[in-house]
């Protein structure tokens, strides 16, 4: 069984630019939500995936989009980077139903300059 | 405005001593995860608790989740140096999806 990985480790880019995060849920699994964690802050719920549909959204502006794929990967669109959506940025994969366990991956940490 | 607040936000203890992290909350969650984040990495899942009172150890560590499902705690006895790392309290929301509230975490540090 494997586990959530995410792509790429860290990213640097410049204000005004578009950035793609992308994660691969782990097996079985069927939703993924991303979040994004500031420095030193717990992680704030961006949105959610489910059967490739957003099933539910954070307070987080309409320039943060995402798609899931039918294999349940997923993609975190940014546009127009600004300063403050340096952080790390974490997928994390769960079963829909039961407990909500979800379970993460390591993060991408994005550095907007 | 922060839903879910942990205390203390800073421990540095030494080895061997005890602990209690506290997760609080004026609202109610379906259910309540604790998590372990280690520098750089994700947030690893330490367990989940479901019903209002329940208890669940995980070899030194005890999690308790309160009778009215708004609160929670984390005990830790005889903490070991690997027990350091920030503790991440996240709460269910019955919004109809599996959105998480996290907590505003708290670091620890254990010193040999």
């Amino acid at each position: 069984e494997t586990g959530v990985t995410q792509s790429p480790t860290h990213l640097i880019k410049t204000r005004g630019q578009q950035v793609t995060l992308r994660c691969s849920s782990q097996s079985g699994h069927n939703t993924v939500s991303w979040y994004q964690q500031a420095l030193g802050q717990g992680p704030q719920f961006i949105f959610q995936y489910y059967r490739e549909e957003e099933n539910g959204r954070g307070n987080f502006p309409p320039r943060f989009s995402g798609l899931q794929f039918p294999n349940y990967s997923s993609e975190l669109n940014v546009n127009a980077l600004e300063l403050d959506d340096s952080a790390l940025y974490l997928c994390a994969s769960s079963l829909r139903g039961g407990t909500h366990s979800q379970f993460f991956g390591p993060g991408t940490r994005l550095t907007v300059l | 405005t922060q839903l879910l607040e942990q205390s203390p936000q800073f421990l540095s203890i030494q080895e061997g001593e005890n602990l209690t992290v506290y997760c609080n909350s004026s609202s109610v969650f379906s259910s309540l995860q604790w998590y372990r984040q280690e520098p750089g990495e994700g947030p690893v899942l330490l367990v989940t608790v479901v019903t209002g009172g329940e208890v669940k150890k995980l070899k030194r560590l005890t999690f308790q989740f309160g009778d009215a499902r708004k609160d929670s705690s984390l005990h830790i006895t005889a903490a070991q140096p690997g027990d350091t790392g920030l503790y991440l309290c996240a709460g269910v929301l019955n919004t109809g999806f599996q959105k998480l509230v996290f907590g505003t975490g708290t670091r620890l540090l254990v010193s040999p």
